[in-house]
């Protein structure tokens, strides 16, 4: 199975920071890499698929890059309603895995 | 609009049986793979299984695989998941989603709640 580690496990940041989120897979997934955002009480929500390409209707605030096994994810100006955990996830291989999440807090 | 939504969670006892359900709308529910996901506190979001728009292709993790069996009820726009010898460990939020292409998940239903306890 591909392990997915994130790093932070949690970090807080001021509004208007730029947030970086790391993902590491066990072994090269290409670009087969996606990110979500979920909030308490809600389903997982998808931000980016395929590493870099922002899903429709969420925020140019949000980036992804990054092929292989090195990913990132990048907010570029924390708002309020940025406060989340953030999970990336690999579709490279049978089994799909999820990464520990990001829980990231406004100061 | 697109929407999933569970149904079917509860309290069962270790050993029993649920069948999960997860009707879909707005979407023609034929053009796309379904899949089931948990998520613990502890281990976090766990992909369980998917299962292919003519239900010709389907795939499980190991964690479940004998366990449990993943359905599509096409003309019903319904995904199923009969889960049996439920285990503590299965106690958790179960979430039906939709795989867009390369196996992201770009809808999810809202969850339904399963505990497996005595």
């Amino acid at each position: 199975d591909i392990q997915m580690t994130q790093s932070p496990s949690s970090l807080s940041a001021s509004v208007g920071d730029r947030v970086t989120v790391t993902c590491r897979a066990s072994q090269d997934i290409d670009s087969f890499l996606n990110w979500y955002q979920q909030k308490p009480g809600n389903a997982p929500n998808l931000l980016i698929y395929a590493a870099s390409s922002l899903q429709g209707g969420v925020s140019s605030r949000f980036s992804g890059s990054g092929s292989g096994t090195d990913f990132t994810l990048t907010i570029s100006s924390l708002q309020p309603e940025d406060s989340a955990t953030y999970y990336c996830q690999q579709s490279h291989s049978i089994p799909l895995t999820f990464g520990g999440g990001t829980k990231v807090e406004i100061k | 609009q697109v929407h999933l939504v569970e149904s079917g969670g509860g309290l069962v006892r270790p050993g029993g049986s649920l069948r999960l359900s997860c009707a879909a709308s707005g979407f023609t529910f034929t053009d796309f793979y379904m899949s089931w996901i948990r998520q613990t506190p502890g281990k976090g979001l766990e992909w369980l299984s998917y299962i292919s728009s003519r239900g010709t292709t389907i795939h499980y993790a190991d964690s479940v695989k004998g366990r449990v069996t993943i359905s599509r009820d096409n003309a019903k726009n319904t995904l199923h998941l009969q889960m049996n010898s439920l285990r503590a460990e299965d106690t958790a939020v179960y979430y039906c989603a939709r795989n867009r292409v390369n196996d992201a998940f770009d809808i999810w239903g809202q969850g339904t709640v399963v505990t497996v306890s005595s």
